[in-house]
């Protein structure tokens, strides 16, 4: 158990699906990060959020959509994925502040675009 | 541009001790990151690095010097469950982590 939960763990969706990831955390962080993990790349930074507030989108495609609704909650709304988007999407925490990059990360969604 | 160049695979044996190293350019400089992650599971913290120098903590030492740009993590006593991925991470001077993408690491008997 990391303190980060993220459901499902796996999840198989056509091109024209919506679909939601889920992460949740209650080590009192009040920062939260999407992160796509691609076979053999590194890992790619999509959003941000700090004290609820988007702080980061590093032009991510709009068919991915960031919620936050509060400091233990984040989610990831997903719709007319395309299959170059099948990928591990991992969710991590942290405090602000000097400690924001010790990130408590979860074990990820395993998404799966046919 | 900024990168991060890590080895994609190392192979070790059982007992032994691996280095494992990172070279980093960045748009400026304010730390070095490992993060172990096994398979199927969440990256975790190891350690962090912003002084020249060498830092140990346990069987795991990790290493910089800001000079060169080069890091590396220091396996010792290697045991079967330090088969993972090791991710180094740069942060730049936005504070922004840039990431190498992982060296896997296989520990044989």
């Amino acid at each position: 158990e990391t303190g980060v939960t993220q459901t499902p763990r796996h999840l198989v969706m056509g091109m024209t699906n919506k679909k939601s990831l889920k992460c949740e955390q209650h080590l009192g962080h009040n920062a939260m990060y999407w992160y796509k993990q691609s076979a053999k790349k590194p890992l790619e930074l999509m959003f941000v959020y700090s004290l609820e507030e988007r702080v980061e989108n590093n032009s991510v495609p709009s068919r991915f959509s960031p919620e936050c609704p509060n400091s233990s909650h984040l989610f990831l709304h997903l719709h007319t994925l395309q299959p170059e988007d099948s990928a591990l999407y991992l969710c991590a925490s942290s405090l602000r502040g000097p400690e924001a990059n010790v990130l408590t990360f979860g074990a990820g969604s395993r998404l799966t675009v046919l | 541009g900024q990168n991060i160049d890590q080895p994609t695979e190392m192979t070790a044996t059982e007992g032994a001790i691996v280095q494992i190293n990172c070279t980093y350019q960045t748009s400026g400089f304010n730390g070095l990151f490992w993060y172990q992650q096994h398979a199927g599971e969440a990256p975790t913290f190891l350690s962090y690095n912003v002084l020249d120098g060498l830092e140990e903590k346990g069987r795991f030492s990790s290493f910089l010097s800001r000079s060169k740009g080069y890091s590396y993590l220091l396996l010792k006593e290697l045991q079967m469950k330090d088969s993972a991925s090791y991710l180094c991470a740069a942060m730049d001077s936005n504070y922004q982590l840039i990431w190498g993408a992982g060296t896997k690491l296989i520990i044989k008997p």
